[in-house]
């Protein structure tokens, strides 16, 4: 079974452009969430899609949205990039059932570097 | 005060140690707990997965979690090279599909 795949492994963007990063889950995983991971703040959540809608979402300014397709594929975007967006980006996904036994299975991720 | 912490390292031994990795979290509503494992330029992989108190033991890793003190550890026992590894603890509370991260604590396993 295949897992999370991420693309691109590695991005290098300068400061005010703009990213997509790309995200399919485990095949039959409805959900899928993002984390941004750095040095100095470790993995934070930033959302989860489900059923092609945001579900939660983590305390990161509007520049950081995503959208889910029907597929359950997942797509993020970073607008008006940061120096300090510089970050490995996380996806994972889960089943998201009614079961309170949920695991999050992450991918490689995405290595983005903001010159 | 972030609701996981955990003590960064880095933490080296010698092959064949038993490893102690722990955490400390303040959030009461937190019920599920797990450990993942991230090697270099990976994505976390998870390791153990329990729910409320007790333990939980696999092949040479067990999972300890103790509601009452709000304290999470690993153990790792015979330690190899594979092991060196940043290991992260995480938490969820019940009916949440959101996880909190501790910061991860780097394990070097010296042959």
């Amino acid at each position: 079974k295949a897992g999370v795949t991420q693309t691109p492994r590695y991005l290098i963007k300068t400061r005010g452009q703009q990213v997509t990063l790309s995200c399919s889950p485990i095949s039959g995983h409805r959900s899928v969430s993002w984390y941004q991971q750095t040095p100095g703040q470790g993995l934070q959540f930033l959302f989860e899609y489900f059923s092609e809608t945001q579900r939660n979402k983590g305390n990161f300014p509007g520049r950081f949205s995503g959208r889910q397709f029907s597929n359950s594929r997942s797509e993020m975007n970073v607008s008006t990039l940061e120096l300090g967006d510089s970050a490995l980006y996380l996806c994972a996904s889960q089943l998201r059932t009614a079961s309170t036994n949920e695991k999050l299975f992450f991918g490689s991720g995405t290595q983005l570097s903001v010159l | 005060q972030k609701e996981v912490e955990q003590d960064p390292g880095p933490l080296s031994v010698p092959e064949g140690a038993i490893v102690s990795l722990n955490c400390t979290y303040s959030n009461s509503a937190f019920q599920y707990f797990m450990w993942y494992r991230q090697y270099s330029r990976k994505g976390p992989e998870l390791l153990m997965y329990t729910y409320s108190s007790g333990n939980k033991e696999d092949g040479r890793f067990t999972a300890q979690v103790d509601k009452s003190s709000k304290y999470i550890s690993l153990f790792i026992r015979d330690s190899q090279p594979s092991d060196s590894a940043t290991y992260l603890c995480a938490s969820r509370s019940a009916g949440s599909y959101q996880l909190t991260f501790g910061k991860g604590t780097k394990l070097s396993v010296i042959p």
